[in-house]
């Protein structure tokens, strides 16, 4: 079935330093990708997606070019905040022969930012 | 807009006891899904409703949980018996229900079972 893959955390950075956080996938068809970020504390949510090949999701700096060729949706941050400090989740979502959609994630990269 | 709520926020309780959870959804939003994430994963789909009927439960162990959304506003998950491996968080989410519309999570019930 459908599946997610993303990079082991934690991940420990210093403030304004760059961030990537790998992220593949296995899926029939071309599903839709997203990012999604859960703050200490709080519900998960969207952070950035992309319907298609190509299409680059953006949003609070970060960005995730859908990559059909490598199957890849990796996050990216030129400058990373303290207040970037989360668990981090990558998705896909799959659609059933019924059609109904069910999103499948990944298992979460925590990060941590030092000032 | 208010958002997705949940409660309680946090439970504890023995094994082989019951327990419930509460989801209100976003206003107008037909979907509602609930979730479990046990720590170190990422969230699983337990059920999916469709104002109040189920699209997919095929991930819930029905032998002990049981979710119902009777109005086709508000569910409840129930867990009875819970076992030690249920502790997780619960987390409830609501969308539109437009192929691809975006799916708005609530901050989740943590259960713990001793």
């Amino acid at each position: 079935g459908d599946s997610v893959t993303q990079m082991e955390g934690p991940v420990t950075l210093s403030e304004e330093a760059f961030l990537t956080i790998n992220c593949t996938y296995t899926a029939t068809g071309y599903p839709s990708l997203f990012w999604y970020v859960q703050y200490p504390g709080e519900g998960l949510q969207l952070l950035l997606k992309a319907t298609k090949a190509d299409d680059k999701g953006s949003n609070k700096g970060f960005e995730a070019t859908y990559r059909k060729e490598t199957t890849s949706f990796h996050l990216e941050k030129g400058s990373v905040q303290v207040s970037d400090s989360a668990v981090y989740f990558c998705a896909l979502i799959h659609v059933d022969q019924g059609g109904s959609e069910k999103l499948v994630f990944g298992k979460g990269t925590k990060l941590t930012v030092n000032p | 807009e208010a958002g997705v709520a949940q409660s309680p926020r946090y439970k504890i309780i023995e094994k082989r006891q019951s327990v419930a959870f509460w989801c209100n959804p976003i206003s107008g939003h037909a979907t509602l899904y609930w979730y479990q994430q046990i720590l170190g994963q990422g969230p699983k789909l337990l059920i999916q409703f469709q104002n109040n009927g189920v699209v997919d439960d095929s991930q819930l162990p029905k032998d002990r949980f049981s979710a119902e959304r009777l109005k086709g506003v508000d569910s409840t998950l129930k867990i009875q018996p819970a076992k030690l491996e249920d502790s997780a968080v619960y987390l409830c989410a609501s969308s539109l229900g437009i192929p691809g519309y975006e799916q708005y999570f609530g901050p989740g019930t943590r259960l713990t079972v001793t």
